[in-house]
């Protein structure tokens, strides 16, 4: 069962407009959400987290959004680069667990010229 | 400051060898995690370490044997390497102390195919 789910594989954004990539939790016990971005042959690499006090977070062109209600968040990259090109993981955690992750499957973004 | 290390970077197994995939971090960090990733998948927990001198299972462990050498060091054991555990493998260490919640640094990612 599929706790954390990006629906869409791929994204394709031209260079300057807004990458808008999503994510859907059905566990309500997540309480701690985080954004990684993963160049090939490269670990991931941590881009931005909300905690669930917080419905917005704001991190320079990145900004985080969560909608507690629809166990939905959503990563907003404005405006988009050619070197945002990566695939993106949406991860949460819950309290009590160790820090323990649950990933989504991914969406690989790509910013055209 | 490397951060988070793995060795090997590449491996290749025939079905039934064995061997141990070695992680460290200079971090300081308390908690160590290993993950799988495979197409289609995301990244899957397989064991975690959340201090020295403690192992737990994750999502997938089956397979699998972890040793939290110090608190630098975590490794992952294949005692009989199967096609199935084809995949790329990461470790990763956080400051987790169980009451606030930081995020994992990643290492590079050992990738190994058993044949």
């Amino acid at each position: 069962d599929q706790q954390v789910k990006q629906n869409s594989p791929s994204l394709s954004v031209q260079e300057g407009r807004i990458s808008i990539l999503n994510c859907d939790y059905t566990n309500s016990m997540f309480d701690y959400f985080l954004w990684y971005k993963k160049y090939p042959a490269e670990g991931p690499t941590f881009l931005i987290s909300i905690s669930s006090i917080k419905d917005k977070n704001e991190d320079g062109r990145f900004t985080v959004f969560l909608n507690k209600s629809a166990k939905h968040l959503s990563l907003h990259i404005v405006p988009s680069q050619p070197g945002d090109s990566a695939v993106y993981f949406c991860a949460a955690s819950a309290t009590g667990t160790a820090s323990k992750l649950t990933f989504g499957t991914g969406t690989r973004l790509q910013v055209t010229l | 400051n490397a951060g988070v290390t793995q060795t090997p970077k590449f491996q290749v197994l025939k079905t039934g060898q064995s061997m141990t995939l070695q992680c460290a971090q200079d971090m300081n960090h308390n908690s160590m995690y290993w993950y799988r990733q495979d197409p289609g998948m995301g990244l899957r927990l397989i064991y975690y370490s959340a201090s020295e001198g403690t192992t737990d299972k994750g999502e997938v462990p089956n397979g699998y044997n972890v040793s939290r050498l110090n608190k630098r060091e975590f490794s992952l054991r294949l005692e009989s390497a199967a096609p199935s555990q084809t995949s790329v493998y990461f470790c990763a260490s956080s400051e987790a102390d169980g009451r606030a919640r930081y995020e994992q640094y990643f290492g590079p990612g050992t990738r190994l195919t058993v044949t």
